[in-house]
């Protein structure tokens, strides 16, 4: 069920500097998703970008999605050392979710 | 958002018994599914359990491996049969669907080790 390739796989910025985390997948999807794992616990869902929908923002996220390149990209802005965490991006088509292989990233305080 | 508990949160088991994992939605919800991840990978779908009828598994994934049981719309299990090292993994349950029909919410994970 893992049919995307995020970059970079790792990721270590300095507390304050933005993080920015591409997706890439492969079919036509319904609706894309991006989340955060701690420490190999559950994921917490973030945000949702529908297909029909270019850019999302939450806070201090912001979400990119382009279907015609089969992208989507997270930007975290003023990070923070809470934020080191694994992302995840899952597309949606239909009743089948694929993950993409997720990046780490580590923000040193 | 839904919530999702799993029992237990983790385990340490002999190569050769079986475990059950057990997945509790606070409301009722569409689809219910059984991911696993291994050490540093992303998320593998083993199965999508069908509320009342048998499970629908993914390529690599069967039923005597996995039995998954789902008897209503907030409750399922995965069992991990006949365990090896190599199911060493995180198991995740996840639902999709009651109050939000979009968002795929998961459960805290199931941490299991086989000795």
């Amino acid at each position: 069920s893992q049919q995307g390739e995020e970059d970079p796989q790792a990721l270590s910025i300095q507390e304050g500097e933005n993080a920015t985390m591409n997706c890439s997948y492969k079919t036509s999807i319904n609706n894309l998703q991006w989340y955060r794992q701690n420490s190999g616990r559950g994921l917490v869902h973030l945000i949702l970008i529908r297909s029909n929908e270019r850019e999302k923002h939450s806070g201090r996220l912001r979400v990119t999605l382009d279907t015609s390149k089969k992208s989507s990209s997270l930007l975290i802005t003023a990070s923070r050392a809470a934020d080191t965490a694994s992302y995840f991006c899952a597309t949606r088509n239909f009743n089948k979710f694929y993950f993409g292989s997720g990046t780490k990233l580590n923000v040193k305080p | 958002s839904a919530v999702i508990s799993q029992k237990p949160s983790r385990d340490i088991c002999q190569r050769g018994t079986s475990l059950t994992i057990q997945c509790q939605v606070d409301s009722q919800v569409t689809m219910m599914f059984w991911y696993r991840q291994q050490p540093g990978q992303s998320l593998t779908l083993i199965a999508t359990a069908n509320q009342g009828s048998e499970a629908t598994y993914e390529s690599g994934f069967v039923i005597d491996k996995f039995p998954i049981s789902r008897p209503n719309l907030t409750f399922s299990t995965l069992t991990v049969s006949n365990m090896s090292p190599e199911d060493s993994s995180i198991y995740l349950c996840s639902v999709v669907g009651g109050r939000n029909t979009d968002t795929q919410y998961f459960g805290p994970g199931t941490r299991l080790t086989v000795l």
